[in-house]
């Protein structure tokens, strides 16, 4: 059964930089095909995709978000982590993690299947 | 960058209605189209992917089509756990997810 769940503070300040770590089991990032994106959601607002990282540590970013954004990965400890610069108010919105689709015949897509259940980040002063 | 364009952006629909979603992209993406379905305080769900492809799991009522630039996900017969928000996402070049149709009982 894959599961991912998201952490990280709740609560930055303007400017600073945001770090998100997102645990999984289930799966293993050193497998051949499989990747973990970042997707994220302002309240009342629509998911915006942010980042992706592949087993073989490829990794793509949003073009309008890319240079505030990394992306890594630690396949020992089973977690990918985001991190954001620059932090702003009108980044405060619900950060998910989830898992590249898989299908049943063993193709990959660039779809997320399952999601972990998201956290919520306030950017205030 | 690929725009996502999705209309309605809501629509009022009863138990039973057929309803279709449609989907455009900005330009041509072949068929890296997913479709995602998102109720209130809940992460959303994998429908449909790569354009038509129905997702394991999920009930056959849901289908999709098209190619190229122009899409649609369809409902063929509106369940009660139907009513939610649906998204459509490209793969083609990056990712981007279309804005959203919210569909409500009529």
């Amino acid at each position: 059964q894959i599961t991912l769940k998201e952490s990280g503070p709740t609560l930055v300040k303007p400017t600073q930089t945001l770090t998100l770590t997102c645990t999984f089991s289930g799966f293993s990032l050193s497998t051949s095909g499989v990747g973990v994106g970042w997707i994220r959601q302002p309240p009342g607002k629509a998911l915006e995709w942010l980042a992706l990282i592949y087993w073989n540590d490829d990794k793509r970013y949003s073009p309008s978000l890319k240079s505030r954004l990394t992306i890594t990965k630690d396949t020992s400890k089973n977690q990918v982590v985001l991190t954001m610069t620059n932090m702003d108010p009108v980044d405060t919105a619900t950060y998910y993690c989830a898992h590249r689709l898989e299908d049943d015949y063993g193709d990959y897509y660039d779809a997320f299947d399952i999601w972990g259940q998201g956290t919520m980040v306030t950017v205030s002063s | 960058d690929i725009q996502m364009t999705q209309s309605p952006s809501s629509l009022s629909a009863s138990v039973g209605d057929r309803v279709t979603i449609t989907c455009r992209a900005s330009q041509s993406i072949s068929s890296y189209l997913n479709w995602y379905q998102q109720k209130p305080g809940k992460a959303p769900k994998l429908l449909i992917y790569a354009a038509s492809s129905l997702q394991s799991g999920v009930p056959s009522r849901f289908s999709g089509s098209g190619s190229g630039t122009d899409f649609t996900l369809t409902i063929s017969s509106l369940q009660p756990e139907d009513f939610a928000t649906y998204y459509c996402q490209q793969s083609y070049s990056m990712n981007t997810f279309g804005p959203g149709t919210k569909v409500d009982i009529k």
